[in-house]
């Protein structure tokens, strides 16, 4: 089972900011096959990224993924007020698909 | 755009039997298109995959709860079930129903892509 490390726990930061988050793998995901998911309290988590970088229908181009291997970022290039949120990764590359265990990000 | 929604008992006594339902609008559960996934979420913890099915009855499930879940589909009912036995309080969790997309095997037949793109809006179910 491929595990998911994201880091960091927390990010604070204020509105109009850059946020660089990241999910390492404990081994390599095939074909890239690994997506970001943004989490609002009390809601449903919302595809944001799959492909590693492909944004998922809706998703505005502030959201940008990257990365290769074992090493992923999901990027925000200027943080708007509805961004603060949980993020997680998740590989589907191999069976049993996981998820990282999220990445909050707060208002500084 | 499809919409998902989880039903079933909030509340489910250990060793019991855990069961949900969600019902798709907005699209058909018998589509090729689609395949249909669980997810469940403890309180304030991470994301966990339970189990992905196709409308052909085709599943796929995570080796970690294999040995307790059945997933099953209602192409009538335009519905999927997910069913849990031997439920502990460390099964206390929002599970969640989604929607999948697929690709082709090098055997030319479809498989789940395994993320998840539309989902319910979640239903805690609390084992106690």
């Amino acid at each position: 089972e491929i595990v998911l490390t994201q880091s960091p726990g927390t990010l604070s930061l204020s509105p109009g900011e850059r946020a660089t988050l990241s999910c390492r793998a404990s081994q390599s995901v095939t074909s890239s096959y690994l997506a970001w998911y943004q989490q609002k309290p009390g809601q449903a988590p919302r595809l944001l990224i799959d492909g590693a970088s492909s944004r998922a229908t809706g998703i505005p181009d502030r959201f940008s993924g990257s990365g290769s291997g074992t090493d992923f970022t999901l990027t925000i290039s200027r943080l708007e007020p509805e961004d603060f949120a949980v993020y997680y990764c998740q590989q589907y590359g191999s069976s049993p698909w996981t998820f990282g265990q999220g990445t909050k990000v707060e208002v500084k | 755009q499809l919409q998902l929604e989880e039903s079933g008992p909030g509340l489910v006594k250990p060793s019991e039997t855990l069961s949900l339902t969600c019902t798709v609008s907005g699209g058909s559960i018998g589509s090729t298109r689609y395949f249909w996934g669980w997810i469940r979420q403890p309180p304030g913890k991470g994301l966990e995959w339970i189990a992905t099915i196709y409308y052909s009855g085709s599943t796929y499930y995570n080796p970690s709860l294999k040995s307790r879940v059945t997933i099953s589909v209602d192409t009538s009912r335009n519905q999927f079930s997910l069913k849990l036995s031997s439920v502990t309080a460390a099964d206390t969790a929002v599970y969640y129903c989604a929607s999948q997309t697929y690709s082709y095997d090098r055997s030319g037949f479809q498989q789940p892509k395994g993320y998840f793109q539309q989902w319910g809006q979640g239903t805690l179910v609390t084992v106690s």
